[in-house]
């Protein structure tokens, strides 16, 4: 089926270990995303790509990498956790025209990070 | 900057009854609005979307959002509640062509 896809589900971690979260799309779109969402704070955007080769910061991209290795692939990476980055991060992505409208996002399913 | 306040962090009503999540919007541009559903240790699902076609907007699951450019809201409603219902609703805006912001979710809760 297609979709967005990341791994690992559920993640372990303890302080200063690093890991990265998988992220590959069959949809053929040209942006991706990474979001973390945190109880009462909605999602929050930790970095974006729009295109194939290119990166840019989000809202809360501090303690974060991102690589985007294909169209198909998105991965972030945490060099040295720490427990405020216990959280739970969402891959998405979109297609969008070239005037401008955007289609939403469709998203994977989500790690559950714990960093102790 | 563009962004989105939902009213109400949770929200709890009786199966049968009608359904009224309310969202406001801030844009210095004619927006991109959406509403999103997450049923517990899932993602996030489309539920609908504005994009200027018709203020009046029908998505999945018997909800629809109307669109009120007076008023900066985009609520969401749906006219009889079912137990399924129950899971937490983001409203979001898009920015831009490539990002989109979203509030900070309201619960949904259905009583039998």
């Amino acid at each position: 089926n297609a979709g967005v896809t990341q791994t690992p589900k559920f993640q372990v971690l303890k302080t200063g270990q690093s890991m990265t979260l998988q992220c590959a799309q069959d949809m053929n779109h040209n942006s991706m995303y990474w979001y973390r969402q945190d109880p009462g704070m909605g999602l929050r955007l930790i970095y974006y790509s729009a295109s194939e080769g290119t990166t840019d910061k989000g809202e809360v991209p501090n303690g974060y990498n991102v690589s985007r290795l294909n169209k198909r692939e998105f991965s972030l990476r945490l060099e040295s956790a720490a427990p405020s980055q216990t959280s739970v991060y969402f891959c998405a992505t979109t297609a969008y025209s070239g005037t401008g409208s955007n289609y939403g996002y469709t998203f994977g399913s989500g790690t559950r990070l714990t960093v102790v | 900057a563009q962004s989105v306040t939902q009213l109400g962090s949770h929200v709890s009503v009786s199966e049968g009854a009608l359904v009224l999540l309310r969202c406001n919007y801030s844009s210095s541009v004619p927006p991109y609005l959406f509403w999103y559903v997450q049923y517990p240790n899932q993602g996030l699902q489309l539920l609908l979307k504005y994009t200027s076609a018709a203020t009046l907007v029908k998505g999945i699951n018997g909800f629809e959002a109307e669109f009120k450019k007076s008023e900066t809201s985009f609520h969401l409603t749906k006219p009889s509640a079912h137990m399924s219902d129950a899971a937490e609703y983001f409203c979001a805006v898009a920015s831009s062509a490539s990002k989109i912001i979203f509030g900070s979710g309201t619960r949904l809760s259905i009583r039998p």
